[in-house]
Parts: C-alpha cells; structure tokens; sequence
C-alpha cells in the first residue's frame, strides 16, 4: 500500500533549529509538499521537491531523496509563530496526492 | 486519523459540459469543508470554504457561478464545475473539518484530476 510516515509531535525551543522527516511508500512519484497548518485555517503551501537535493526559501529549507523514500523539512531560527501542524504530501503516477497525517510542532520560548 | 473520500480520481471531459466531484467524510461530521485547486508544480489554492447549511464563501477571483459548492449535509459537499473549459483543467482537493471550531484539524481527499479537451 501506499503510505507516508511522519511523527505525530515536536518540541523545540524558540531561536533553534528543528527537522521534521517524512518518509514515504507510493506507487510513483510526482513531487513531494510541505504545507503549514496553523490550528482552525487551511494548510499553506511551504515547499515542492521533485528533484533531490535541499531547497531553500527564507528561514525553511526542503530535502529530497528519491531513492531514500525520505524528506525533511528544516526551520532555522524558530519564532513561537511557527507553532503548527507541517504536513508531507507526495503526488503518486496517477497524480493523486497522498498525505501523512501530519506534525504538530510545539514551540517553547 | 479521519478518512475523507473524493470521488472521482480523475476525470476527462468535453468542453462546455459541467462535471461534479464529491467529497465525503466517513467517520466524522464535517462542519466544514474547503475545496483547493493545484497546477501543476505550484501550491494548493484556496477556492471556497463551505459550512453545513449555509452559502460557501469564495476567496477572491473565484467565480461562485463557475465553481458550484453545495455542502447539505454533514457528511458530504459538492464541487460542480460548470460550462468547464480547457483552462479548468487542473488537480482540485477538498479537505473537510470536524466540530470543535478551531482546534480541530482538517482531513483531506485524494484529490480529482479534471481535464477537459
């Protein structure tokens, strides 16, 4: 079956860093997304891996390895604004995304 | 977690019809519902949210009489593209969201691949 692997919860301290790792089984493979989801809104989109290597925008950072399965998503310099839920989704052959449950990330001041 | 089904997966068809796609929550009330449309390499859009028996509110540059979202009941809401054209075409979502206000989270579909020739 197809499945994306992600921990359920983080803790980190305000001004560290922290990496969040999805791993993932899909039948294909079409690009992987990191999206934020502060508690009651949508999802915001973060990132879009379809290549291997890191991605870089601003204080968040997105790895790809295909042959791994994996991906991670690192944020520098955490602000207590950061506090949310980070979602790993990957776009199978048959274009349908597939999606982990989900991280909830506590920041602590 | 919470399952939501969407239905179809993907669909093919001809310039001008209207094409439907549902989006179920299967083992919670879904007090809300928001429909995202996704190009290719680019992120999920926000297009309407919907809340159970009332109007879905759209986000700006979306038109309500193209992109029909009826959310009659707690389970299941309704995307209907009308008079869809070429341009339509694209990768539309729902994710749905169970009582509890803000705090809860929301679930999402597999997603419905639209193309229209």
């Amino acid at each position: 079956g197809q499945n994306i692997d992600q921990p359920t919860e983080m803790t980190a301290t305000e001004g560290a860093i922290v990496q969040i790792n999805c791993t993932y089984q899909t039948s294909g493979f079409n690009g992987l997304f990191w999206y934020q989801q502060h508690a009651g809104e949508a999802p915001t989109f973060l990132s879009y891996n379809v290549l291997d290597g890191l991605e870089e925008k601003g204080r968040f950072s997105s790895f790809l390895s295909r042959s791994k399965g994996y991906s991670y998503l690192l944020l520098k310099e955490l602000q207590m604004k950061d506090s949310a839920s980070y979602l790993c989704a990957v776009m199978d052959s048959n274009y349908q995304l597939i999606w982990g449950a989900g991280t909830k990330l506590i920041i602590k001041p | 977690g919470a399952v939501v089904s969407q239905h179809p997966s993907w669909v093919i068809c001809k310039s001008g019809t209207s094409v439907k796609i549902e989006c179920r929550s299967l083992d919670f009330q879904a007090t809300t519902m928001f429909w995202y449309r996704q190009f290719p390499k680019q992120s999920l859009m926000l297009m309407a949210t919907s809340n159970e028996g009332s109007k879905a509110t759209y986000e700006q540059g979306v038109e309500k009489d193209k992109f029909l979202i009826n959310h009659a009941s707690l389970t299941l809401s309704t995307l209907t593209v009308t008079s869809a054209h070429p341009e339509d075409s694209s990768f539309y979502i729902c994710s749905a969201r169970g009582e509890g206000g803000g705090d809860t989270e929301a679930f999402f579909g597999q997603g419905t691949r639209l193309t229209v020739v």
